[in-house]
């Protein structure tokens, strides 16, 4: 199995608290994601990397930063956390493809998922 | 932009029925690649399949095939004499290349599958 973890697994904070999740590799892999998932929404990419240093934005990264100082560490934070962003939230790795491919066809390996509530 | 759209949000069916799951999407891109990605009841997200654009050869491993049609923009998922440890949540996504930041992946909402007994 390849090496994800996420921590914390679970966490129950209040509004306007900040909160960091941590995904951490093993893998060397250069591409890190985080996504979350809500019912009815399914999993929608709120930011991710390709390198150190390297990070953009997905769909819906509004309240959300990121940091990948190393590149087995990719961070997430709410600054001041919403319930809205009451969710699971996946962080994800995945390396170029193989076989000559010009461009990149990212199987993803997902961590066990972090489940955050705020109350 | 690219978007991926899996319009079946639930499906029941009966033990040993066949059952298609299907995904349709957009891209700019001429090159991408699709994906199918199970999620059981115990929560864990597990690739299934990857396919990209330029082989439109459909594929089988066992009971499950795939079906891609560039010309409907389809990439559908049949899960043949279904059974009972086939109900998940079934993905589909696709990862276009952006020019200078990579591929970006993005998933459909997902189809719940129920197979009954």
């Amino acid at each position: 199995d390849a090496g994800i973890t996420q921590s914390p697994r679970h966490k129950v904070t209040e509004t306007g608290t900040p909160v960091t999740l941590r995904c951490h590799q093993t893998e060397n892999h250069r591409y890190m994601y985080w996504y979350r998932q809500d019912p009815g929404h399914g999993l929608r990419l709120i930011h991710y990397s390709y390198g150190v240093k390297d990070t953009d934005k997905g769909e819906v990264s509004d309240g959300y930063s990121v940091s990948r100082s190393k590149t087995e560490d990719f961070l997430l934070t709410l600054e001041s956390a919403t319930s809205s962003q009451t969710s699971v939230y996946f962080c994800a790795i995945s390396e170029l493809g193989t076989g000559g491919e010009v461009y990149g066809a990212n199987v993803l390996t997902f961590g066990a998922g972090s489940r955050l509530t705020v109350l | 932009a690219q978007k991926v759209t899996q319009a079946q949000t639930e499906i029941s069916v009966v033990e040993k029925e066949d059952v298609t799951l299907d995904c349709v999407y957009e891209t700019r891109d001429t090159t991408y690649y699709l994906f199918w990605y199970k999620q059981p009841p115990s929560g864990e997200l597990v690739f299934l399949i990857r396919r990209n654009s330029f082989d439109e050869q459909n594929e089988i491993s066992g009971r499950y095939s795939w079906n891609f049609q560039k010309s409907t923009s389809s990439f559908n998922f049949t899960i043949t004499a279904s059974q009972v440890v086939d109900s998940a949540v079934y993905f589909c996504a696709l990862s276009e290349r952006i020019v200078n930041r990579d591929d970006k992946i993005i998933f459909g909402k997902g189809t719940r599958l129920h197979i009954l007994p």
